[in-house]
């Protein structure tokens, strides 16, 4: 069975200071990873994501993930943080194996992040 | 480019009520979900379509929940009789189903259900 663990509920950061959002995942086979982001009152907006190739994925407004396969993380970050980015964030797994047939996310509990000014 | 909608963004009925969600894919993908996230918890998938056709319905938590996508466009979530632990948030999204290319998957805004 799939899993995704986000372990904080909610992240506090300065503006202007990098942030990171956790996230590790529990799949058989090889994932695909996403990262989704909730602004409130608004629905998930997709964010980037990990097929393969390189470990480090970037994405929309200035946010990066790092996959480290041996650690079953997929970690959002950012080098400078607005407080615009204020918002919850949802991370979410698919294997990539063909014959399963199912393409069914399995998401996180979400993290909200809180950028202060 | 209209993204996903979804109808009502609100519905606030009474517990034994029915009522029916309805989601607008973008136009073109075949692949169409249903997921829900219950009292701040995680989203969960309920089904999924591949066009008309159910592809997995193994997220739907009881028979008091019927999903329709007559046609292959458009799709209802039907909830008869409403019980109080249905109220969350209710998202659909779609996709073009290329399985290759990691199939992302857009999201509507949600429809909010309170069953009181």
């Amino acid at each position: 069975a799939q899993s995704v663990a986000q372990p904080e509920d909610q992240v506090n950061v300065a503006e202007g200071n990098p942030l990171t959002v956790k996230c590790t995942y529990s799949v058989s086979g090889n994932p695909y990873l996403f990262w989704y982001v909730q602004y409130p009152n608004r629905g998930l907006q997709f964010l980037l994501k990990y097929i393969t190739g390189d470990n480090l994925v970037k994405g929309s407004y200035g946010f990066e993930a790092e996959f480290n396969k041996s650690q079953t993380s997929f970690h959002l970050k950012k080098p400078s943080a607005l407080v615009s980015d204020s918002a919850l964030y949802f991370c979410a797994v698919r294997a990539r194996r063909r014959d399963t047939g199912r393409r069914a996310l399995t998401f996180g509990s979400g993290t909200r992040l809180q950028v202060q000014p | 480019e209209a993204g996903v909608t979804q109808f009502p963004s609100h519905s606030v009925i009474e517990k034994g009520q029915t009522v029916t969600l309805r989601c607008d894919p973008i136009s073109g993908h075949d692949n169409l979900y249903w997921y829900r996230r219950v009292m701040g918890k995680e989203i969960k998938f309920l089904l999924h379509f591949v066009k008309e056709s159910k592809q997995d319905e193994s997220g739907m938590p009881n028979n008091r929940f019927l999903a329709e996508r007559t046609g292959g466009t458009y799709s209802t979530l039907k909830v008869q009789p409403a019980e109080l632990e249905d109220s969350g948030v209710y998202f659909c999204a779609s996709s073009q189903g290329f399985l290759g290319a990691g199939d992302e998957q857009f999201f509507g805004p949600g429809t909010r259900l309170t069953v009181l």
